[in-house]
């Protein structure tokens, strides 16, 4: 089974910190993506990664940047966190290969920034 | 742009009723489209996916059919059962977006007992 890990399940950080979200996926897999869900709002993409040291801008990237300088792990960062990045963070990853290869998400981490 | 719509929540169900959730999307050239499920406390899980028009995706009890003509992919299934209760995303893939998908906002399904 694919297995996708986010290093924390709940993380409180306060203004202005630099915070890192990390991602592991286990399954060899060529892309990776970073999204936010906040209720009322779905899933919105922040950032995806389609080969290591290659990243792409998402729906809403501002206050973000992503690092991915190994396969197996993408890297997002809040450069000064803000009251309103409070959110859930999923990363997910696929394959390549188009729509027959779904995405595998993590169980998402809970940030709260005070 | 892309856009997914389903109805909004929450849908409250006794066990062994009738689901349908609604999900019409809009999208340049032939999307693949897919229903996700999220239990709580958990990450997102694939349900089932359609590939091309008139195709029906199917798992668990559920399925959905690709409708071109209506843009649209409902997600049925004959009689929920409590375990069944989560967060449901439609979702679309357009060609050429680097595998990028567009979610829908999500409904919220709570089968009682």
């Amino acid at each position: 089974d694919v297995k996708v890990t986010q290093s924390s399940r709940y993380l409180v950080k306060r203004t202005g910190e630099k915070v890192f979200l990390e991602c592991v996926q286990d399954m060899d897999h060529e892309n990776m993506f970073w999204y936010r869900q906040d209720p009322g709002l779905g899933l919105r993409l922040i950032y995806f990664s389609y080969d290591v040291k290659m990243k792409e801008k998402g729906d809403i990237p501002e206050g973000y940047s992503v690092s991915r300088e190994k396969k197996e792990r993408f890297s997002l960062i809040l450069e000064s966190a803000s009251t309103n990045q409070t959110s859930m963070y999923l990363c997910a990853s696929s394959l390549s290969g188009g729509s027959n290869q779904p995405q595998h998400f993590g169980d998402g981490t809970r940030l709260s920034i005070l | 742009g892309n856009s997914v719509t389903q109805m909004e929540g929450p849908v409250t169900l006794s066990e062994e009723a009738f689901l349908t959730i609604n999900c019409t999307y809009t999208a340049t050239g032939y999307p693949s489209l897919f229903w996700y499920v999220q239990y709580p406390g958990e990450g997102l899980q694939l349900l089932l996916k359609a590939t091309k028009a008139d195709d029906k995706g199917s798992n668990k009890g559920f399925e959905a059919t690709y409708r071109k003509e209506t843009t649209s992919f409902h997600l049925e299934k004959g009689s929920v059962q409590v375990s069944d209760s989560a967060v449901y995303f439609c979702a679309l893939e357009s060609g050429g977006s680097n595998y990028k998908l567009t979610f829908g906002k999500g409904t919220l399904l709570t089968v009682n007992p």
